[in-house]
């Protein structure tokens, strides 16, 4: 089974700089999708980037892009020039490439910025 | 597009009470998921459709949650009786065939349940 894991449980940044945020993930499979979700206070889950596995390049989504480095298995999230409306829980989930299905997601990092 | 569309957002119940919860996915998505998020357990997924069949029903966790999508508008997910335990916000998500097996599933607002 896929597992995912957030090693952050919380990170704080301050308006304007650069945050990264870390996932690493296991499973066996070649082909798969990964993606980080933001759920504000609102408890809306909302779609920051998604990045297929069979793409080399990193997805870029504004002041969002990931660093996906498939042999290590890693899936980390920076967010530049920090805004207040950043706040608010991050999880990161993969999707086999084989099957309809279910997101796996990682427990959450919890992203503070301060003014 | 409205977006997906739970009711009711907030919901608190005593324990052995019937509760069931509603969800109009996005227009023309071919997939609906039942997701439930507690602290302990984080996201996780329950049952998931594809055009208003059931697919996978195995993150169900007992017989007592049950869910319906009688047509490709609206899913039902009925907890029946409830226990404290069942308190967690659950969502649905609806996602289209186009984009293929790594399409993204959009999620609604979620309805926060509280068992008493």
């Amino acid at each position: 089974a896929q597992t995912v894991t957030q090693s952050q449980p919380e990170m704080s940044v301050q308006e304007a700089e650069t945050v990264t945020l870390s996932c690493t993930y296991d499973t066996s499979e070649s082909d798969y999708y990964l993606f980080w979700y933001k759920q504000p206070p609102s408890r809306q889950m909302i779609l920051v980037i998604r990045q297929e596995a069979y793409k080399q390049q990193n997805a870029t989504e504004n002041r969002f892009s990931v660093n996906f480095q498939k042999a290590a298995k890693s899936f980390s999230l920076k967010i530049s020039d920090s805004q207040l409306g950043d706040a608010a829980m991050y999880f990161c989930a993969y999707k086999s490439g084989t099957s309809y299905g279910k997101l796996t997601f990682g427990q959450g990092t919890i992203l503070t910025v301060h003014p | 597009d409205a977006g997906v569309i739970q009711s009711p957002r907030h919901e608190v119940t005593e324990m052995g009470q019937e509760v069931t919860l509603r969800c109009k996915p996005i227009s023309g998505h071919d997939y609906l998921f039942w997701y439930r998020q507690t602290m302990m357990r984080g996201l996780e997924l329950l049952i998931y459709f594809n055009n208003n069949v059931p697919i996978d029903d195995s993150g169900m966790p007992e017989d007592r949650f049950s869910a319906k999508m009688p047509n490709a508008s609206f899913s039902t997910l009925k907890i029946q009786p409830s226990e404290p335990r069942d308190s967690a916000v659950y969502f649905c998500a609806s996602s289209p065939l186009t984009g293929g097996l790594g399409e993204t599933q959009y999620f609604g607002p979620g309805t926060r349940l509280l068992v008493l």
